[in-house]
């Protein structure tokens, strides 16, 4: 029973390429998030988004953008992908403060 | 804004020890804590979660973790781990809005 979906599990592209990283929630929650993840450095926070069309940056936002047309729907944007954006990108979904978290399964991204 | 801090970076324990990571928070309002485990090439995976009540939360795979509000702890224990409990351990808070990841614990189990 998968809640949380990130449809790209593996990824290679290059250098200046845009890159679209989507996920998907069936629990019909409010609040969803991307995280990157790397070595040393735990998860950091890139963007939020508490409501359709809602966004808020997080701590590293930085070469990202995000999309939230559906409620469902929470997609990661790279428009010009750099080297330093290899990484692993992790979705989270969340109903709200008394409630589970739920992470997709992590998006590999190598930029080359 | 919220902070989750994880003091320990990576501990190594034999088989059989006892184990206890630290995980401290800063919140003052209502406070929702979660302790997760990732397992070398796998996702996260939820250990164990409080919300209120009893202080003391049992999860699974014979993990523990005790909140102590006056301390802004919610340590995670296990009596006895084994080598399958390798892993690298995040504690988070949650609140309405926010979900913040300590930096995580790297546990490594020698057998």
């Amino acid at each position: 029973d998968v809640k949380v979906t990130q449809s790209s599990r593996y990824l290679v592209k290059r250098t200046g390429e845009k890159v679209f990283l989507e996920c998907v929630q069936d629990m019909d929650h409010e609040n969803m998030f991307w995280y990157r993840q790397d070595p040393g450095l735990g998860l950091r926070l890139i963007y939020f988004s508490y409501d359709v069309k809602m966004k808020e940056k997080g701590d590293i936002p930085e070469g990202y953008s995000v999309s939230r047309e559906k409620k469902e729907r929470f997609s990661l944007i790279l428009e010009s992908a750099s080297t330093n954006q290899t990484s692993m990108y992790l979705c989270a979904s969340f109903r709200g403060s008394g409630n589970t978290i739920y992470f997709g399964e992590g998006s590999w991204l190598t930029v080359v | 804004a919220q902070s989750v801090s994880q003091h320990n970076h990576h501990v190594i324990l034999s088989e059989a020890a006892s184990l206890e990571l630290g995980c401290n928070y800063s919140y003052g309002g209502t406070v929702n804590l979660f302790w997760y485990v990732q397992y070398p090439g796998q996702h996260l995976q939820l250990l164990l979660k409080y919300f209120s009540g009893d202080p003391l939360v049992k999860g699974i795979k014979g993990f523990e973790a005790e909140f102590i509000k006056s301390k802004f702890s919610f340590n995670l224990r296990k009596p006895s781990v084994q080598w399958s409990d390798t892993a690298e351990y995040f504690c988070l808070s949650g609140s309405a809005r926010q979900l913040t990841f300590g930096s995580g614990t790297q546990l490594t189990v020698l057998p």
